[in-house]
């Protein structure tokens, strides 16, 4: 069975802190994104990587950071935490080689920021 | 950009038929998806559409007009675990990384 799993289910930092998310998936695939869910603002892409060591912006970056040094392993990392970033994070991975971009999305990580 | 449209929120009897409206504008459309998700769980994939028509599975089908920017969800047979937001995502430019719509929340009621 495939999976994506993700490090925590539920957090809670400190304003300033410094937060990782990490991201393991099991499916070889290329592509691994962060997004943030909010209520009544949907799914928003953070981050997304391509490929080990490749990352890309995604619409709201401001505040985040990535890494991915190993293909089945993409890390969220918050720098400075803000109360605004109180949210639950969403990891999902794609394959490009013959499918059309499913994504598979790990159980997500709720983050509250004090 | 791309800009999604569904409704927010809508209600069903169990045993009845619902149709989740998606319209959406963009540029160099590659597919629309639509994924299910129950409170507290991840989305999980349910249809993809890159042709006009209808694909159907099981209770649930996917109808897309590319020439209308616009989809539907149509879901028959309601049960009760149906109860769950539906979200419509479009693919666009040369990526295969959807944009999402803020999500439809169903209401299924005896």
């Amino acid at each position: 069975d495939v999976k994506v799993t993700q490090s925590s289910r539920y957090l809670v930092k400190r304003t300033g802190e410094k937060v990782f998310l990490e991201c393991v998936q099991d499916m070889d695939h290329e592509n691994m994104f962060w997004y943030r869910q909010d209520p009544g603002l949907g799914l928003r892409l953070i981050y997304f990587s391509y490929d080990v060591k490749m990352k890309e912006k995604g619409d709201i970056p401001e505040g985040y950071s990535v890494s991915r040094e190993k293909k089945e392993r993409f890390s969220l990392i918050l720098e400075s935490a803000s109360t605004n970033q109180t949210s639950m994070y969403l990891c999902a991975s794609s394959s490009t080689s013959g499918s059309f971009g499913e994504l598979f999305f790990g159980e997500g990580s709720r983050l509250t920021v004090l | 950009g791309q800009n999604i449209d569904q409704p927010t929120e809508m209600t069903a009897t169990e045993g009845a038929i619902v149709q989740i409206n998606c319209t959406y504008q963009t540029s160099g459309f590659n597919g629309l998806f639509w994924y299910q998700q129950h409170a507290g769980e991840a989305p999980t994939f349910l249809s993809y559409n890159v042709l006009d028509g209808l694909e159907e599975k099981g209770r649930f089908s996917s109808f897309l007009s590319r020439s209308k920017g616009y989809s539907y969800l149509l879901l028959k047979e309601l049960q009760m675990k149906d109860s769950a937001s539906y979200l419509c995502a479009v693919g666009s430019g040369g990526s295969y990384i959807p944009t999402f719509g803020r999500g439809t929340s169903l209401i299924v009621h005896p």
